[in-house]
Parts: C-alpha cells; sequence; structure tokens
C-alpha cells in the first residue's frame, strides 16, 4: 500500500499570509493526487485533483503543484474560513489512502 | 443541485450487522463511481470501498481492514449506494460518509454526505 504522510502536523498564520503543505507519497504516483480541506463536524470538500487542478467553485488562493511523490497545497492569502484540517490522498491505485492531515489555524 | 444523504447508522452490538443508505439527487447517478470512508472520533479519514459504474463493470474495492465484512452495492434506479456492514467490532465506531466519484471510475470524490455516525459498543 502506499503511505502518504504531510508536514507539518499543524500551522499557524496570519489573515493574508501564505502556507505551504507538503504531502509525500511512499513511491510514485504520477500527478493522482487530490487535496480537500475538512472543517469540524463537516464532510471533506475537494479542492485540488489531479495534483494541480482546482476544482470548480475553489477560491484561486489554493494551488496545488508536484508530482511523482513530493505535492504541495498552498494557500496563497490566508483567510478566516481557511481554518480547518486539509487532507492529501492518492489515487494511484487501490487502496487509495489520505495523509494524516494538516490543522491550519490562524496567528 | 447536488446532494447525498447518509442513512442507517446508530448504535449497534459488536458482531451485528448494519446497512448504510446513501441517498443521492441532482446528477445522473449512472455516470459516477460511488465510495465510502470513515473517520474514527478525533481521526483521519479513512478510505473504505468503491464501486464503479455500471458501464464500466459495477467493480467493486475494499480497503483491507474491511474486505470480506463489507459489501458495497449501488441501485441505479433508485440512485442508491449502499454499504453492508456485517461483524462489526468496536474498532468500526466513526463517522461514514459516502461521496461521488468525478466520473465513472475517478480517484477523487466531489461531492459528499453529511456523515452518519455508527457506534459499535456493548
Amino acid at each position: 500500500d502506499i503511505q502518504m504522510t504531510q508536514s507539518p502536523s499543524s500551522v499557524s498564520a496570519s489573515v493574508g499570509g501564505r502556507v505551504t503543505i507538503t504531502c509525500r507519497a511512499s513511491q510514485p504516483i504520477n500527478t493522482w493526487l487530490a487535496w480537500y480541506q475538512q472543517k469540524p463536524g463537516k464532510a471533506p470538500k475537494l479542492l485540488i485533483y489531479g495534483a494541480s487542478n482546482l476544482q470548480n467553485g475553489v477560491p484561486s488562493r489554493f494551488s496545488g503543484s508536484g508530482s511523482g511523490t513530493d505535492f504541495t497545497l498552498i494557500i496563497s492569502s490566508l483567510q478566516a474560513e481557511d481554518v480547518a484540517t486539509y487532507y492529501c490522498q492518492h489515487a494511484n491505485n487501490f487502496p487509495f489512502t489520505f495523509g494524516p492531515g494538516t490543522k491550519v489555524e490562524i496567528k | 443541485e447536488v446532494q447525498l444523504v447518509e442513512s442507517g447508522g446508530g448504535l449497534v452490538q459488536p458482531g451485528r450487522s448494519l446497512r448504510l443508505s446513501c441517498t443521492t439527487s441532482g446528477f445522473n447517478f449512472g455516470d459516477h463511481a460511488m465510495s465510502w470512508f470513515r473517520q474514527a472520533p478525533g481521526r483521519g479519514l479513512e478510505w473504505l470501498s468503491f464501486i464503479r459504474s455500471n458501464p464500466y463493470g459495477g467493480t467493486t474495492e475494499y480497503a483491507a481492514s474491511v474486505s470480506g465484512r463489507f459489501t458495497i452495492s449501488r441501485d441505479d434506479s433508485k440512485r442508491l449506494a449502499y454499504l453492508q456492514m456485517n461483524s462489526l467490532k468496536t474498532d468500526d465506531t466513526a463517522v461514514y460518509f459516502c461521496a461521488r466519484g468525478a466520473s465513472h471510475s475517478s480517484g477523487w470524490f466531489d461531492y459528499w454526505g453529511q456523515g452518519v455516525l455508527v457506534t459499535v459498543s456493548s
């Protein structure tokens, strides 16, 4: 099975600040990677698919990059509504697995 | 508007069974793969099972943790997905989510239900 790791486990930044989250796969997955945002008590929301494609309706301050084993999610200008936990998920093969999550907070 | 609503959760004793349903609306159900996930209290997301659309064979995949105990199915005429859960264990206690694959056999999931709580306890 492909293992997904994320760093940091938590991050805080000021409103308007830049947040970078990294995700690493234990073996190459090309660009078969998605990013999700989950707010407390809510379902996950798809932000990015195919490593860098912005899902419809997602603000352009979110961007994704990477291929192979190393991936990045960037929030270019953090807003209060972005407080959430962010998960990466590989879709290279079964079983799909998620990273452990990165909690984003406002400083 | 795309909507997914899970039902069928609740309190169940270890070793017993439960069937979750995912009622959908607002999209052509037959064109999409469906999947089930869960999230134990205070924990991360875990993928459980996947069913391709019928034009792509309607075949299924399972996580090792539930293979042989859980069964995913779909009824395109009713726009429903199901998760039959047998031989439940206390470790199966979690919020269970159904989600729509972005296409017939997509591995990313663009719409999710709100989740349903399953508590396995004696």
